[in-house]
C-alpha cells in the first residue's frame, strides 16, 4: 500500500510562506518521498524529492520527520502561479508513482 | 534537453469510435514511458508502463491499449470508445533509475471527450 494522506484543500496569501503537511506512516526504510503539483489544465511536473535529510531546490523545500511518518514541503514565499494541486507520493522503488487525490492549494492576492 | 510531445491536444469522439493517442519523447535513450488518465475532478490513474520496446505493462482493466514501437513513442488505442473513456490522458517519461529515485516528466497532455 503506497497511499499518503494530505488534507484536500489549502489556502495562503501571496508573498507569505506555504507549509503543505503530508503522513506516511506505513513507509518503510527506503521509500523516498516525492512531491508533484499540477496547475490547472496541466500535467504534473516535479517539484522535490527525498529519503531522510531535508533538501532544498530552487522551487521548494522538503522537510522530513525524523521517524519519517510524516513530511512538509515549505513554499518559502508563495505567488499566485504556486496555485496549484499538490501531490505526496510515497516511490518504492517500483519505477511508478501511484498519485492520491493532492492537496488543491489556493493562493489570495 | 529532453522534450515530450502529445497530439492532439483535445479530442472529441463518438462512443463506439477508434482512438489512437501517440507520445514521442526527444532528447533521451531507452526511457521509462507511462500513460495516465485524470477524470474530471480526480486524481491521475496509471494506465500502462513500458520500460522498452514492445515491453508493456497493464495497470488497470480496460478497453485501452498500449504500443510502443519505437524507443522514444508510445501510443494508446482503443478499438471502441465508452462515455467513461473521456478524461485528460497523459504521457511521461523517466529515466528508469531504480531505487526510488527516479522523476517522471509529463507531457502536455490530451483532452478527449466521447460523446
Amino acid at each position: 500500500d503506497a497511499k499518503t494522506t494530505q488534507p484536500n484543500s489549502m489556502e495562503s496569501n501571496e508573498e507569505e510562506p506555504v507549509h503543505l503537511p503530508c503522513n506516511h506512516s506505513t513507509i518503510s526504510g527506503t521509500d523516498y518521498i516525492h512531491w508533484y503539483r499540477q496547475l490547472p489544465s496541466q500535467g504534473p511536473e516535479y517539484v522535490i524529492h527525498g529519503l531522510t535529510s531535508n533538501v532544498n531546490n530552487r522551487m521548494a523545500s522538503l522537510a522530513i520527520a525524523e521517524d519519517r511518518k510524516s513530511s512538509t514541503l515549505i513554499l518559502h514565499r508563495a505567488t499566485l502561479r504556486d496555485a496549484a494541486v499538490y501531490y505526496c507520493i510515497r516511490d518504492q522503488g517500483a519505477q511508478k508513482l501511484v498519485f492520491g487525490q493532492g492537496t488543491r492549494l489556493t493562493i489570495n492576492p | 534537453s529532453q522534450t515530450i510531445h502529445q497530439w492532439p491536444a483535445t479530442l472529441v469522439q463518438p462512443v463506439g469510435s477508434p482512438l489512437s493517442l501517440e507520445c514521442t519523447v526527444e532528447g533521451t535513450s531507452n526511457p521509462n514511458l507511462y500513460w495516465y488518465r485524470q477524470a474530471a475532478g480526480r486524481g491521475l490513474q496509471l494506465l500502462f508502463y513500458s520500460v522498452g520496446i514492445g515491453q508493456i505493462s497493464s495497470e488497470v482493466p480496460q478497453n485501452l491499449s498500449a504500443s510502443r514501437p519505437q524507443d522514444r513513442q508510445f501510443i494508446l488505442s482503443s478499438k471502441k470508445l465508452l462515455l467513461s473513456d473521456s478524461g485528460f490522458y497523459l504521457c511521461a517519461w523517466s529515466l528508469g533509475l531504480a531505487g526510488g529515485t527516479d522523476t517522471q516528466y509529463f507531457g502536455p497532455g490530451t483532452r478527449l471527450t466521447v460523446l
